[in-house]
């Protein structure tokens, strides 16, 4: 398996929405409902903002949401506010029983 | 409240072994499954083992497959991460994290620091 394929940055203005993308295979993305979607500042720890394609974790905020279409997941952030400038991350479980991270986005608030 | 704290991190010579810790508190350990994910310096996540909450069939990555070993001990609330022959690449911060759904992690540690260099 190789990474899931997000686009390096994203970046909007404050109160804007944006997506990012995660693409998999047949094989991750396209087979389970198991995306997550991850923050992470820098030198923090990951925190899961997304599970199960689409459930948020208590305490996460529903400017939040995700999505999936084929092999395809989405990360949708609305109202974009300049705490949310962040590293995300999608992840997959894998037909081969392991979870496959992808290489990350880089979310800029201009 | 709910925490993972890992440990036993450090700097070791290529070839050489390091167990590392994730000890849990304020939940019911047993009833979780446990990741371990790792981090280069200023690269991206990576998977690196999973324990399932009945400590049956531990997963691993390609990277570690053959020389690292996850394990846990529920009466201590721990789950470790036996590495051997451990190599230059695998130089990285390691988290551990508590599963809120398959490839969910949703309670993550604060990450301990492996260096691998001679």
């Amino acid at each position: 398996h190789s990474a899931l394929t997000q686009p390096a940055s994203v970046s909007g203005s404050p109160g804007q929405s944006i997506t990012i993308s995660c693409t998999g295979t047949s094989s991750d993305v396209g087979v389970y409902n198991y995306v997550s979607w991850y923050q992470q500042h820098p030198g923090k720890a990951p925190k899961l903002m997304i599970y199960d394609v689409s459930n948020r974790p208590s305490g996460v905020s529903n400017r939040f949401s995700g999505s999936k279409s084929g092999n395809t997941a989405s990360l949708a952030i609305s109202g974009l506010q300049a705490e949310d400038e962040a590293d995300y991350y999608c992840s997959s479980y894998t037909n081969t029983n392991t979870i496959l991270f992808g290489g990350g986005t880089k979310v800029t608030v201009l | 409240q709910v925490q993972l704290v890992e440990s036993g991190g450090g700097v070791v010579q290529p070839g050489r072994s390091l167990r590392l810790s994730c000890a849990a508190s304020g939940f019911t350990f047993s009833n979780y499954g446990i990741y371990w994910v790792r981090q280069a310096p200023g690269k991206g996540l990576e998977w690196v083992a999973l324990m399932w909450f009945d400590g049956t069939r531990p997963n691993y990555a390609d990277s570690v497959k053959g020389r690292f070993t996850i394990s846990r001990d529920n009466s201590k609330s721990t789950v470790y991460l036996q590495m051997n022959s451990l190599r230059a690449e695998d130089t990285a911060v390691y988290y551990c994290a508590r599963d809120l759904s398959v490839g969910a992690g949703e309670v993550w540690g604060q990450g301990t620091t492996v260096t691998v260099s001679s």
